[in-house]
């Protein structure tokens, strides 16, 4: 079965600076989707950055970028120049390739706190 | 437009009762996922539907968990003879297409409490 496996409970950073979040996961499957999405207090997830796990090309979005490593099975969020309003839940996601499913197994999260 | 909503907000019963949580996603969404969201844990999928079918009903935690959606777009996920450890928020989450390519849109939730 997949995982998906967060190490970082909680987690800092001052505003402007860059802070890293770790991911990795399980699976057996070679054609994959893998997001992070973020929840701030308000409970309302939002879908941050998606990576599909054929394409070799590092997602980015802004100042919000990964580094996806297939073969350790990584997949890592960098938040540049962090803003108050990044402070949230961050979880990290995994979903199967086509098919007729398409929930996501998510991680436990990281809580991420922006310090002014 | 509209995103998915979510009633009530929050919800707070009696040990013993039975509760109807509501979800209405967006127009168009012909998938639509149930999760639960435990305190410190992550997101554990409960139930989705392709339409009004729900073709796999494993991730549902007992057989007091039940859910329904009619017409292809309203959802109600109804919990009998609730427990303490049902205590949890609920999210539901819509999208174009039961695949993990089609993004999934989140409601607020349901914040259910059990006393």
């Amino acid at each position: 079965a997949q995982t998906v496996t967060q190490s970082q409970p909680e987690m800092s950073v001052q505003e402007a600076e860059t802070v890293t979040l770790s991911c990795t996961y399980d699976t057996s499957e070679s054609d994959y989707y893998l997001f992070w999405y973020k929840q701030p207090p308000s409970r309302q997830m939002i879908l941050v950055i998606r990576q599909e796990a054929y394409k070799q090309q590092n997602a980015t979005e802004n100042r919000f970028s990964v580094n996806f490593q297939k073969a350790a099975k990584s997949f890592s969020l960098k938040i540049s120049d962090s803003q108050l309003g990044d402070a949230a839940m961050y979880f990290c996601a995994y979903g199967a390739p086509g098919g007729s499913q398409g929930n996501l197994i998510f991680g436990k999260g990281t809580k991420l706190s922006v310090k002014p | 437009g509209a995103g998915v909503s979510q009633s009530p907000s929050n919800k707070v019963t009696e040990k013993g009762k039975d509760v109807e949580l509501r979800c209405d996603p967006i127009s168009g969404h012909t998938a639509l996922y149930w999760y639960r969201q435990s305190l410190g844990q992550g997101l554990e999928f409960l139930i989705y539907f392709q339409g009004n079918s729900a073709p796999d009903k494993s991730g549902l935690p007992s057989d007091r968990f039940s859910a329904e959606r009619t017409g292809g777009s309203v959802s109600t996920l109804t919990i009998q003879r609730t427990q303490q450890e049902d205590s949890a928020v609920y999210l539901c989450a819509s999208s174009l297409g039961a695949s993990s390519y089609n993004e999934q849109f989140f409601g607020p939730g349901t914040r259910l409490t059990v006393l």
